[in-house]
């Protein structure tokens, strides 16, 4: 496989909750406990939010959220607010001792 | 999270090599991991290897095999990534990154662009 599927774009208003997925296979996602989130403005670096499925790092709001299902990864927004939006990707580590990242899903605060 | 700084802008002809470095302030630079993700234009995110900084060992992207290589100075606390026969898709912004595992990365270099063309 040589990525993992998310959604091109989502959009939601501020105060709501939206769910990104992130579906791969039981080689990846299904396999391991390896899943990450990345948030990345444009023009600027990612940013981890969710590393190992449902941890975040220090510093990191608890809005965010992760969760797992099989060979699908979910990262929940709630309390959606106009710096949320960005891109978002997952990856995950793989059974060939590789990490594959999501094509990554354009975020819209309406 | 430490502070990852990067080499500068490249321009390069198809066929020629380009070598990046990241300059950390990680005081456990040698026992995290370095891991190398780029990104071409308007794309996502592309995993293209780790390089342990402790005696070296290396895992890279299938499709990079042969091309890619990358090394460290323990020294300087720097990482290094080589890219040889540079083609026009490998125009890309070029990201180190670490972390203490190589399945999530914690802080990341500025990036940076690699533009290949002739």
């Amino acid at each position: 496989q040589s990525s993992l599927t998310q959604p091109a774009s989502v959009s939601g208003s501020p105060g709501q909750s939206i769910t990104l997925s992130c579906t791969g296979s039981s080689s990846d996602i299904g396999g391991f406990d390896y899943v990450s989130w990345y948030q990345q403005h444009p023009g600027k670096a990612p940013k981890v939010i969710i590393y190992d499925v449902t941890y975040r790092p220090s510093g990191v709001s608890n809005r965010f959220s992760g969760s797992k299902s099989g060979n699908t990864a979910s990262l929940t927004i709630s309390a959606l607010q106009a710096e949320d939006e960005a891109n978002y990707y997952c990856s995950s580590y793989t059974s060939a001792h590789i990490v594959l990242f999501g094509g990554g899903t354009k975020l819209t605060v309406l | 999270q430490f502070q990852l700084v990067q080499s500068g802008t490249e321009v390069k002809k198809p066929g020629a090599s380009v070598k990046v470095s990241c300059k950390t302030s990680d005081d456990n630079f040698v026992i995290n991991y370095i891991t190398w993700v780029r990104q071409a234009p308007g794309q996502g995110l592309e995993w293209m290897g780790w390089i342990s900084p402790n005696n070296g060992p290396t895992n890279y992207a299938p499709k990079l095999q042969g091309r890619v290589s990358m090394t460290t100075a323990i020294s300087t606390r720097t990482a290094y990534m080589e890219l040889q026969s540079l083609r026009s898709d490998d125009t890309a912004v070029y990201h180190c990154a670490t972390g203490s595992t190589v399945t999530w990365f914690d802080s990341w270099g500025q990036g940076t662009l690699v533009t290949v063309s002739s």
